[in-house]
């Protein structure tokens, strides 16, 4: 099974609302992934989490804010959002960082319009 | 520094027809290289990896991609397109060297397959 869940599949905010996406996994990945995509453009890389710790912040700005309450869990606090911001969000998760632990797995994602 | 391309925006193909969709690359040391999947409103999907070994990977749905060091590519390629394989691919390097998480994604191939 290499099942990523997002939640929830579309959400509408305005610039002033506090949201939050939630990602899951139980695949037992240490390794868990935020990407913002927009419309058929390449995924772009936000925020790794390794083994529970923030690894890699790709100068995403403070409006964003990621937590990873758990091995299974990723959520990505939002506020104070853009227009700009509206993308499609995108989970992944891998083993872990060695070789042959590295595929990515993704979730389906969370459209985001921010009004 | 690493980088990806996919020179064809779009690949046009007839059912039944081979495919090629065509990916280079630019590393330090040996890369590992993935190809993913994305059909419409939906996350990535893992087709199939190069890290080490036979130069020829076969992946999910009957495709496959052929490593080539010397020409620095990996293409992907299907001996019989279905319409179904239409959606956009995206080829994606990680340096063997490099000890983070970084997947580094070309900018994407729209696949058309006509009936």
């Amino acid at each position: 099974d290499t099942e990523v869940t997002q939640t929830p599949k579309h959400l509408v905010m305005g610039m002033t609302n506090k949201k939050s996406l939630k990602c899951e996994q139980h695949m037992g990945h240490r390794a868990m992934y935020w990407y913002k995509q927009k419309a058929k453009k390449p995924p772009e890389l936000m925020f790794v989490y390794s083994y529970e710790k923030l690894s890699i912040n790709e100068s995403v700005p403070s409006r964003f804010s990621p937590e990873c309450p758990n091995s299974s869990l990723l959520n990505l606090h939002l506020h104070a959002l853009q227009p700009e911001d509206s993308a499609l969000y995108l989970c992944a998760s891998s083993q872990g960082p060695r070789v042959n632990q590295e595929t990515q797995y993704f979730g389906p994602g969370t459209r985001l319009l921010v009004l | 520094a690493q980088s990806v391309a996919q020179p064809e925006d779009q690949v046009n193909v007839a059912e039944g027809n081979p495919l090629t969709v065509k990916c280079t690359y630019s590393v330090s040391g040996n890369p590992y290289l993935f190809w993913y999947v994305q059909y419409p409103n939906r996350g990535l999907q893992f087709l199939l990896k190069y890290i080490t070994g036979d130069n020829l990977v076969k992946g999910s749905y009957g495709f496959e991609a052929e490593f080539n060091k010397s020409q620095t590519s990996f293409h992907l390629k299907k001996p019989s397109a279905l319409v179904s394989d239409s959606a956009l691919y995206f080829c994606a390097v990680r340096a063997n060297m490099d000890s983070s998480y970084k997947l580094i994604f070309g900018s994407g191939t729209r696949l058309l397959v006509r009936p």
